[in-house]
């Protein structure tokens, strides 16, 4: 099974911090996602990284950044934390395009930002 | 612009009926199709994928059809059960290869 494990379940942080997100994947997939989650707008991409070192910005990318040195390993990182990026983060990860394009996902995790 | 549209109103049925949710989109022509089912506070698990060349697709009691003249699918679950509840998300394949982009789910909750 496709295990994609993001390191924590729930995280609170202050205003203007550093926030590091981290994603692993164990099944050698090219392709690695960040997307945040928020009632009402679904599921919006942040983030993707095709390979060790690549990456495209998605449709929200301002105020994040992403960091892919290994290619189980896609970091998301905000800069300088807001209370508007209060929201739950989901990674994920894909083998390959078209029909073999199933996105695996973590558990999320919900960072709340005072 | 592209749009995803999935009914926002939570689908209340009761145990044992059929449950269909309805996905509708528009400025689109994507060759498949993807259906995903969230739990609270979990992620998305990947259900079913179906291609723009077939009508239907079956697993177990999930059936989703592919119009792509409606431009529209339907997800359906039979002889639903209180574990079915959930919220259940359609996808389409976006731009860059492997982007997928998500309508809004649409929450089932099954009642005995």
């Amino acid at each position: 099974d496709v295990k994609v494990t993001q390191s924590s379940r729930y995280l609170v942080k202050r205003t203007g911090e550093k926030v590091f997100l981290e994603c692993v994947q164990d099944m050698d997939h090219e392709n690695m996602f960040w997307y945040r989650q928020d009632p009402g707008l679904g599921l919006r991409l942040i983030y993707f990284s095709y390979d060790v070192k690549m990456k495209e910005k998605g449709d929200i990318p301002e105020g994040y950044s992403v960091s892919r040195e290994k290619k189980e390993r896609f970091s998301l990182i905000l800069e300088s934390a807001s209370t508007n990026q209060t929201s739950m983060y989901l990674c994920a990860s894909t083998l390959g395009v078209g029909t073999k394009n199933i996105q695996y996902f973590g558990a999320g995790t919900r960072l709340s930002v005072l | 612009s592209q749009k995803i549209e999935q009914n926002s109103e939570a689908l209340n049925i009761q145990e044992g009926k059929t449950a269909t949710l309805t996905c509708n989109y528009t400025n689109y022509s994507p060759a498949y199709l993807q259906w995903y089912r969230q739990d609270p506070g979990r992620g998305p698990v990947f259900l079913l994928l179906i291609r723009e060349n077939e009508k239907e697709k079956r697993k177990e009691r999930l059936k989703v059809t592919f119009d792509t003249t409606l431009k529209q699918s339907l997800f359906h679950i039979t002889a639903s059960q209180p574990a079915d509840s959930a919220t259940y998300l359609c996808a389409l394949p976006t731009g860059t290869a492997s982007k997928l982009t998500f309508g809004t789910g649409t929450r089932l909750q099954v009642t005995l």
